[in-house]
């Protein structure tokens, strides 16, 4: 079975401080993983996927596969950054494309 | 290119009647997933079509079906509605069968 869990349901940094949003796996396979966002108003898009190892918005995540995580970093946290975030995982064989989601992360940057 | 697209936005029904929603994908997808959201259970997986077929199916019960036509756009459609079916539906489109996925504003179903 696939399982994803974010621990924090809410996140609280000020602006210009490092933050963390943690993410842990449950999958036998070798799944990929997702962080999508939703900002507020605004509908679920794509931040990053493990696979192409690419930096948006400063936000960075290493698949951890030995602790089975992929927790989301930026080094310094802008106020457009508050937002939901998800992490999803897609497992392999039949269940390519099939996203499981964790219950999201509520990240709140203050000024 | 347009995003995905959902009609319609809100929806309200009485228990036990049935409703279908649907969904345009951005153009030149031709996959299309759903989902359900809710505050208590979070964003879950109902099902994915490719090419006018289910691909994949998530654990609900029966009542909930779907289609996909050969122009990719896609319906849902849940019968004998219940209380617990109150959420927000999301349809995604992907270029093909995977999980990088486009998302549409989704439709909000209040079932009283």
């Amino acid at each position: 079975a696939q399982r994803v869990t974010q621990p924090e349901k809410l996140l609280s940094v000020f602006k210009g401080a490092p933050v963390e949003l943690k993410c842990n796996y449950s999958y036998s396979g070798s799944p990929e993983l997702f962080w999508y966002v939703q900002y507020s108003r605004q509908r679920l898009q794509l931040l990053l996927r493990h696979i192409s190892r690419e930096s948006i918005k400063g936000f960075t995540a290493d698949l951890n596969k030995g602790e089975t995580s992929f927790h989301l970093k930026k080094p310094f946290a802008q106020e457009e950054d508050s937002a939901m975030y998800y992490c999803a995982l897609s497992g392999s064989g039949t269940s390519y494309g099939k996203l499981t989601f964790g219950q999201g992360t509520i990240l709140t940057v203050h000024p | 290119k347009a995003g995905v697209t959902q009609t319609p936005r809100y929806l309200i029904k009485t228990r036990g009647q049935q409703v279908t929603l649907s969904c345009s994908p951005i153009s030149g997808h031709r996959s299309v997933s759903w989902y359900q959201q809710t505050p208590g259970q979070g964003l879950q997986f109902l099902f994915e079509y490719f090419s006018e077929t289910q691909r994949n199916k998530g654990n609900f019960p029966g009542r909930f079906s779907g289609r996909q036509f050969s122009n990719s756009r896609s319906e849902m459609n849940v019968s004998t509605l219940e209380l617990g079916d109150s959420a927000l539906y999301l349809c995604a489109s992907s270029l093909a069968l995977g999980p990088e996925q486009y998302f549409g504003p989704g439709t909000r179903l209040t079932v009283t």
